[in-house]
């Protein structure tokens, strides 16, 4: 198995509910991260976790909460978020956070209406 | 922290025809450059990267080449067909507490024509 996998494909949510985001790899990578991406631009590091810890964390507002519940699922929780937040948001993982390419899913469509 | 400039930002070209794009970065330190291609509705896929004790790479109808002198980094793609088309990404990679975070460039949307 060579994939990431995000589910759902597309979320529309309101700006007072609380979701979540799925990704899933199996390939034994030791790292994993979220990223975000708005139309026509590049993905924006949001966080990293290595072997499922924590370890970078961009500045990014406490309405997103990383979770890593084991080496094989990272989740993205959602909370009041904000129309601004409208975007694609990717998973990606790799071997480690040595200099490593990533291998990234297809992304969660999130519209916040 | 590091900036990496791509350019040009789209390129048309038709069926066959060769495709560069270019890329430059500012942190000397970076040592580690991969190339991403982005279809419509799907997240970046690595196409190819090269590290800094390398001057070129090549698979199949890519490749890349790396001036660490001056600091910048191409992608060629001969032979181009519509299923090329795509945005592409370059980045640039340096070592930061243990973790190598890629900085991306802009993009360049890529257009082949039949």
């Amino acid at each position: 198995d060579t994939e990431v996998t995000q589910t759902p494909k597309h979320l529309v949510m309101g700006m007072t509910n609380k979701k979540s985001l799925k990704c899933e790899q199996h390939m034994g990578h030791r790292a994993m991260y979220w990223y975000k991406q708005k139309a026509k631009k590049p993905p924006e590091l949001m966080f990293v976790y290595s072997y499922e810890k924590l370890s970078i964390n961009e500045s990014v507002p406490s309405r997103f909460s990383p979770e890593c519940p084991n080496s094989s699922l990272l989740n993205l929780h959602l909370h009041a978020l904000q129309p601004e937040d409208s975007a694609l948001y990717l998973c990606a993982s790799s071997q480690g956070t040595g200099s490593y390419g990533y291998t990234f899913g297809s992304g969660t469509r999130l519209t916040v209406v | 922290g590091e900036n990496v400039e791509q350019h040009p930002s789209t390129l048309s070209v038709q069926e066959g025809d060769s495709a560069v794009i270019k890329c430059t970065y500012s942190d000397s330190a970076s040592n580690y450059f991969p190339w991403y291609k982005q279809e419509l509705g799907k997240g970046p896929q690595l196409i190819i990267d090269i590290r800094s004790n390398v001057g070129e790479k090549k698979d199949q109808r890519i490749a890349v080449t790396l001036n660490k002198t001056a600091k910048h980094f191409s992608l060629h793609i001969t032979e181009t067909q519509p299923e090329d088309s795509a945005v592409y990404f370059c980045a640039a990679s340096r070592s930061s507490g243990g973790s190598y975070i890629p900085t991306f460039g802009r993009g360049t949307s890529l257009i082949v024509h039949p």
